[in-house]
């Protein structure tokens, strides 16, 4: 058990560019979620997948927001046309059904 | 509107002591309750679970209690350790994990210090 690997861990973008971050998943879990964290917030629902399949997106993921995962194994989380708003910690995590949700330790973006 | 409350940003406990750590929530329709600890740096890390049909979990040190009634859940450690200090997150589902909804909602945070 290698844990829920993201990369890169740190990003410095500039207002208006695209970003893109990579999630590797524990290999034997068929769920992964992305989640978004922001000062003194707990950590808030974006989408998840099981296998390859978006089963879920949340309100908060604007058609700004991308998200696949091809194949049911990594995932990407792309961002067009960052805001400073969408400086955050996002979080990866996966899981089996029904079992406990495994993060990894993030991705933080700064939008400047 | 926040359906999972943590109402103490802070606790500070003295080693050896007992931490209790308090979350609420509002929404009726959960039935399945998680806390994770986070150290800086770090993503959040699963500690313990229990179902809405039990009123106490125990793993080693660590104890949850549920009070369905009055919304409310209480993590409590014991002996509390100074490895311990960390932000605790309460979290909640709705279909056991999300289990057709797949996703948690978390309050947020308390930050425990245990001093030596």
């Amino acid at each position: 058990d290698t844990g829920v690997s993201q990369d890169p861990r740190h990003k410095i973008t500039k207002r208006g560019q695209n970003v893109t971050f990579r999630c590797d998943p524990i290999s034997e879990h068929n769920r992964l979620y992305w989640y978004r964290q922001t000062l003194g917030q707990g950590p808030e629902f974006l989408t998840y997948f099981q296998n390859e399949a978006q089963l879920e997106k949340s309100r908060l993921l604007s058609d700004r927001f991308s998200a696949e995962r091809p194949k049911g194994s990594f995932s990407t989380l792309e961002i067009q046309r960052t805001e400073q708003g969408d400086s955050a910690m996002y979080l990866c995590a996966s899981s089996f059904i029904n079992s406990p949700l495994h993060f990894g330790n993030g991705t933080r973006l700064t939008v400047t | 509107d926040q359906q999972v409350k943590q109402n103490s940003p802070s606790l500070s406990v003295q080693e050896g002591r007992i931490s209790i750590l308090n979350c609420d929530y509002t929404n009726s329709m959960f039935d399945y309750f998680l806390w994770y600890k986070k150290y800086p740096a770090e993503g959040p890390t699963f500690l313990i679970s229990i179902s809405s049909i039990k009123d106490k979990n125990e793993d080693g040190r660590f104890t949850v209690f549920l009070n369905k009634s009055a919304k409310h859940l209480s993590l409590h450690i014991v002996p509390s350790q100074p490895g311990d200090s960390a932000v605790y997150f309460c979290a909640a589902s709705a279909g056991n994990y999300g289990g057709s909804q797949g996703n948690l909602i978390f309050g947020k945070g308390t930050k425990l210090s245990v001093k030596p």
